[in-house]
C-alpha cells in the first residue's frame, strides 16, 4: 500500500506565474488535508477535503489559492500569481473514512518564487 | 479555537538519557492526539496515536500519554539515541475537522 504520494517534490516559479501541487492519498482514503511550513516555522492549516467538497477552507488565503479533491484523479492545491512569500514546504495529508483520524503525511512540495 | 502548545522548544540531551516531551491544547474537546517526527527536509511520520477513550499509547521506546482534562499530553523516549534527533510535533485532532499542531520541539541526542 504505497503511502501519500505528493508531485512535484520541488518546485520553481516566477514571480506572477502559477503553481499546482499534487496530492494522491493513500489507497482507501477519502480525507485530504493541506498544511503549509514556513521555513523555521510550524505546520498551519490550510484546507481539509473530502471527495468533491470542500470540508473546511478556514485557513485558505482569500485569494490566489484554490484547492479541489475531485472524484477521479488526486487532490490539487493551485496558487496563482505566486509571490516570493508564498515560498514553502507544502504538505498533503491523508485519513482514512472512518473514525481512527490517524493522519498520513506525504514528503511535501517545496516550492521556491524566485 | 484550539491552540496547541509545545514544551521544551528545543532540547539537547546525550545519548542514553530517558526524556520527555510536552504537549498543551486549550480545548480538552478532542478526539484524538497524534505525535510526529520531521527530520529536516523530510514530512512527518506517524509515531503514536491516542484516541480520546484511551490514556497512554507504546511503541518500542515511545509512550505518549494523554490527560484530556487537564489539556495536556506527554511522548516519553526511554534510552534515547542519536537517531532520534529530529523535530518532535503534537497534533490535536477532532473528528471531521482539522489537526492543529505545536510548533515542536527540536530534539539533539549527542552520542
Amino acid at each position: 500500500n504505497a503511502g501519500v504520494m505528493q508531485n512535484p517534490r520541488h518546485l520553481v516559479r516566477r514571480r506572477g506565474q502559477e503553481a499546482r501541487l499534487r496530492c494522491s492519498p493513500m489507497k482507501g482514503h477519502s480525507h485530504v488535508y493541506w498544511y503549509r511550513q514556513l521555513p523555521e516555522e510550524g505546520l498551519k492549516f490550510m484546507v481539509y477535503l473530502q471527495k468533491e467538497n470542500i470540508i473546511d477552507e478556514s485557513g485558505m488565503p482569500k485569494e490566489r489559492f484554490s484547492a479541489e479533491f475531485p472524484k477521479e484523479g488526486p487532490s490539487i492545491l493551485r496558487i496563482q500569481q505566486v509571490v516570493r512569500g508564498d515560498s514553502a514546504a507544502y504538505f498533503c495529508a491523508s485519513s482514512p473514512l472512518g473514525d481512527t483520524g490517524e493522519l498520513f503525511f506525504g514528503e511535501g512540495s517545496r516550492l521556491t518564487v524566485l | 479555537k484550539q491552540e496547541v502548545t509545545q514544551i521544551p522548544a528545543a532540547l539537547s540531551v546525550p545519548e542514553g538519557e530517558n526524556l520527555v516531551l510536552n504537549c498543551s491544547f486549550t480545548d480538552s474537546a478532542i478526539y484524538n492526539l497524534q505525535w510526529f517526527r520531521q527530520d529536516p527536509g523530510k514530512g512527518l511520520t506517524s509515531l503514536l496515536l491516542i484516541q480520546s477513550s484511551q490514556r497512554e499509547q507504546t511503541s518500542g521506546r515511545l509512550n505518549a500519554s494523554l490527560d484530556k482534562s487537564s489539556g495536556r499530553s506527554t511522548l516519553y523516549i526511554a534510552a534515547s539515541q542519536p537517531g532520534d534527533s529530529a523535530t518532535y510535533l503534537c497534533a490535536a485532532g477532532g473528528y471531521g475537522q482539522n489537526f492543529v499542531f505545536g510548533p515542536g520541539t527540536r530534539l539533539s541526542v549527542l552520542p
